[in-house]
């Protein structure tokens, strides 16, 4: 079955360090979102990628959908405090609305 | 608005007795999706409502799962003989329009019931 991978699995970053996540999936998307959750909450929604090689920018973080619509990441700029979490993407295939959620990466902002 | 709300926050079960979970999504979301978080792990699909209409139930774990939606309102998602391994936060999410590209498909998450089973 469709399974998406993210990497790495945790990441420990020192304040105003860059950090990125990957997400792989085995197959070809439709669409891939990214969330984040804080510890202790539920996730929300950050951003949605459609296109083939779709970049977006929020401020200090940067969305990139590959070109094969396989793949996708998150860069974080300067990390603060603020961002420690865990960061999930979410992919789904064509035809489906059924949404697969990334292993997750866990992110730890120290100060 | 109000967001999406579940009920209860908290469940502590004995194994083996039936628990039902309640959904109330975000008035006028048309699409409504049920997750399992396990501690420390990912999303797991369960379900997904379209209306009432579930076009998708592959990841309803066993024949012990069911939920129901009443019309584009208020889903049950209930587990019947709950088991240990059923325990985990179940996370109700809902949507304007799915798959209709852009703002559309944000799914927007309830803040979960937490299932122990004991």
């Amino acid at each position: 079955g469709q399974q998406v991978m993210q990497i790495p699995q945790y990441q420990h970053v020192q304040e105003g360090e860059d950090f990125t996540t990957y997400c792989n999936s085995s197959t070809t998307l439709s669409n891939i979102q990214w969330y984040k959750q804080r510890p202790g909450g539920h996730p929300v929604f950050l951003i949605q990628l459609v296109k083939s090689g779709e970049v977006k920018k929020q401020k200090r973080l940067t969305f990139q959908f590959g070109e094969a619509k396989k793949n996708s990441s998150l860069h974080i700029t300067a990390t603060q405090t603020t961002d420690v979490g865990t960061y999930f993407c979410a992919g789904t295939t064509s035809g489906t609305y059924k949404y697969i959620f990334g292993t997750g990466t866990r992110l730890k902002v120290l100060a | 608005g109000a967001g999406v709300s579940q009920s209860p926050s908290n469940k502590v079960t004995e194994k083996g007795k039936d628990v039902e979970l309640r959904c109330d999504p975000i008035s006028g979301h048309t699409a409504l999706y049920w997750y399992r978080q396990r501690l420390g792990q990912g999303l797991e699909f369960l379900i997904y409502f379209q209306g009432n209409s579930a076009p998708d139930k592959s990841g309803l774990p066993s024949d012990r799962f069911s939920a129901e939606r009443t019309g584009e309102s208020v889903s049950t998602l209930t587990i019947q003989r709950t088991q240990q391994e059923d325990s985990a936060v179940y996370l109700c999410a809902s949507s304007l329009f799915p798959l209709a590209g852009g703002s559309w498909d944000t799914q927007y998450f309830g803040p979960g019931t937490r299932l122990t089973v004991l």
